[in-house]
C-alpha cells in the first residue's frame, strides 16, 4: 500500500461549490503539506502543518482552508471553488522537514 | 519571498551524453538542497540531496553545491531515455523551516 494517499484522484466541480481533498499517510510523520502545481510554476505551498495543533499558511493560501484531523490526516478545502483553482494538488509528508514524500496527486477541474 | 530559479527548458540531450541542470537560490542562509524528479502525470520523487559545498555522487547522478555563488546543479552522466522528466530543485528555507521549489527543468533524452 502507498505511504501517502490522496482522494479523490480526479475531480470535476462547478464554480461556487465547496470541495474537500483528503490526504492520509502511514509513514508516521508529523509534518504534512499541501501544494498546487500549475504548468511553468512548479510546486507552490498552500498550507503546512508541523503537528496536529500547528497549522500555517503557505504562499498561496487565499481561497483555501485545511484541517489536521490526526497525525495521519490532513484535508484541504476549497470553500467556493473558482476556475483559477484548476490545478494538480499534491499532499506531502516529512519527518524533519528534509525529504518530502508526495502523494499521487489530485487533478481538479473547476468549470 | 525567497526564490528558487531554474531554466524551464526543455533541455534536450542525446542518449549517452551528460545532462547538466542548474538552479540558483536567493536565501543565502539556506543549508539543505534537493533534486526531485517528476515524470509526466506523476508525483515528485527525491533523487539527491546535498548539504555541503562540493560534489556528491550517487550512481550516474552528481549534485554540485556552491554556496558562495548560491547555485546548485545536477549532472546526469550516460543519460538514458528513462531520464526524460522534469527535474525540480528545492531549497530548505532557514527562517521558516520549509522547502521552496523551483519551477522545474524539463529534460528530454533523445535515443
Amino acid at each position: 500500500d502507498a505511504d501517502v494517499t490522496q482522494t479523490p484522484r480526479n475531480r470535476i466541480t462547478k464554480t461556487g461549490k465547496r470541495i474537500m481533498l483528503e490526504c492520509s499517510q502511514t509513514k508516521g510523520h508529523d509534518r504534512m503539506y499541501w501544494y498546487r502545481q500549475d504548468p511553468g510554476l512548479g510546486l507552490r505551498l498552500i498550507y503546512y502543518s508541523f503537528d496536529v495543533k500547528d497549522i500555517n499558511k503557505g504562499e498561496i493560501s487565499d481561497g483555501y482552508s485545511v484541517s489536521r484531523q490526526a497525525q495521519a490526516k490532513f484535508s484541504l478545502s476549497l470553500e467556493s471553488a473558482i476556475p483559477n483553482q484548476t490545478a494538480l494538488y499534491f499532499c506531502a509528508t516529512s519527518d524533519s522537514g528534509e525529504t518530502q514524500y508526495f502523494g499521487p496527486g489530485t487533478r481538479l477541474l473547476v468549470l | 519571498q525567497k526564490e528558487v530559479e531554474q531554466n524551464s527548458g526543455p533541455l534536450s540531450v542525446p542518449e549517452g551524453a551528460i545532462a547538466s541542470l542548474n538552479c540558483t537560490y536567493s536565501d543565502r542562509g539556506s543549508q539543505s538542497f534537493f533534486w526531485y524528479r517528476q515524470y509526466s502525470g506523476k508525483s515528485p520523487e527525491l533523487i539527491m540531496f546535498i548539504y555541503s559545498n562540493g560534489d556528491k555522487e550517487d550512481g550516474r547522478f552528481t549534485a554540485q553545491l556552491n554556496k558562495a555563488s548560491q547555485y546548485v546543479s545536477l549532472l546526469i552522466r550516460d543519460s538514458q531515455p528513462s531520464d526524460s522528466a522534469t527535474y525540480l530543485c528545492a531549497v530548505r528555507e532557514t527562517s521558516y523551516d520549509k522547502v521552496i521549489f523551483g519551477p522545474g527543468t524539463s529534460l528530454s533524452v533523445i535515443p
